[in-house]
């Protein structure tokens, strides 16, 4: 499809819950990225992923955080024993080699409002 | 260490009126500068891109300026409607670290009928 899709659109853990969040990127894009949207429009990076291979994961939280994107599946996002500060917003982005190399920007998910009570 | 400032954080303005949004990055190493809007509980729309090597793009009543060397940019909307509130956000994309997009807090725009 012509779009990322993102599921759930909604998800609510209680504390100390697993959450797994997931990602479809456009059909053809080898590039996939994470960011995290905390109050107040902060984004920030997570991990992006270049295929199956993880490209940069500078962001990432070293623990309960962990991603894939495996071949033929939706790329994903889990996080152990969610905690309060995790509630946010994770917008997933893909993009082509091309898009990249051209200087295009990427096309964003509408993103999964995690909340957790 | 990339950071994108975005002033104001939140403006109110009549119908009609033109505005000018401000978005400052200190390493003027980039790629690119990308303004995007987002809607209450929506994702991010792209609004305008700029190359490194470019000063600036226009979409429509939107227009967004760079300057590379002062590490600013602008986006500047022209006859403002109540369709336009919405939060914008300026992004830059780093020269190096893997494609990685830094963000502004964004500028929550309010335009009154």
């Amino acid at each position: 499809g012509e779009e990322v899709a993102q599921t759930p659109k909604h998800l609510v853990r209680g504390e100390g819950q697993k959450a797994k969040l997931y990602c479809a990127p456009i059909k053809g894009h080898s590039y996939v990225f994470w960011y995290q949207q905390v109050l107040k429009n902060e984004f920030k990076f997570l991990i992006s992923f270049q295929n199956e291979n993880v490209f940069d994961e500078t962001g990432m939280p070293k623990e309960r955080f962990s991603a894939k994107c495996l071949p033929n599946s939706p790329c994903s996002l889990e996080i152990q024993a969610t905690k309060l500060e995790d509630s946010a917003v994770y917008f997933c982005a893909s993009s082509s080699p091309g898009q990249l190399l051209l200087n295009y920007g990427y096309t964003f998910g509408s993103g999964t409002r995690l909340t957790v009570v | 260490k990339q950071e994108v400032t975005q002033i104001p954080a939140a403006l109110s303005v009549p119908e009609g009126e033109n505005l000018v949004l401000n978005c400052s990055f200190t390493d003027s190493a980039i790629y690119n500068l990308q303004w995007f809007r987002q809607d209450p509980g929506k994702g991010l729309t792209s609004l305008l891109l700029i190359q490194s090597s470019q000063r600036e793009q226009t979409s429509g009543r939107l227009n967004a300026s760079l300057d590379k060397s002062s590490g600013r940019s602008t986006l500047y909307i022209a006859a403002s409607q109540p369709g336009d509130s919405a939060t914008y956000l300026c992004a830059v994309r780093r020269r190096t670290g893997g494609f990685k997009t830094i963000f502004g807090a964004g500028t929550r725009l309010f335009v009154k009928a």
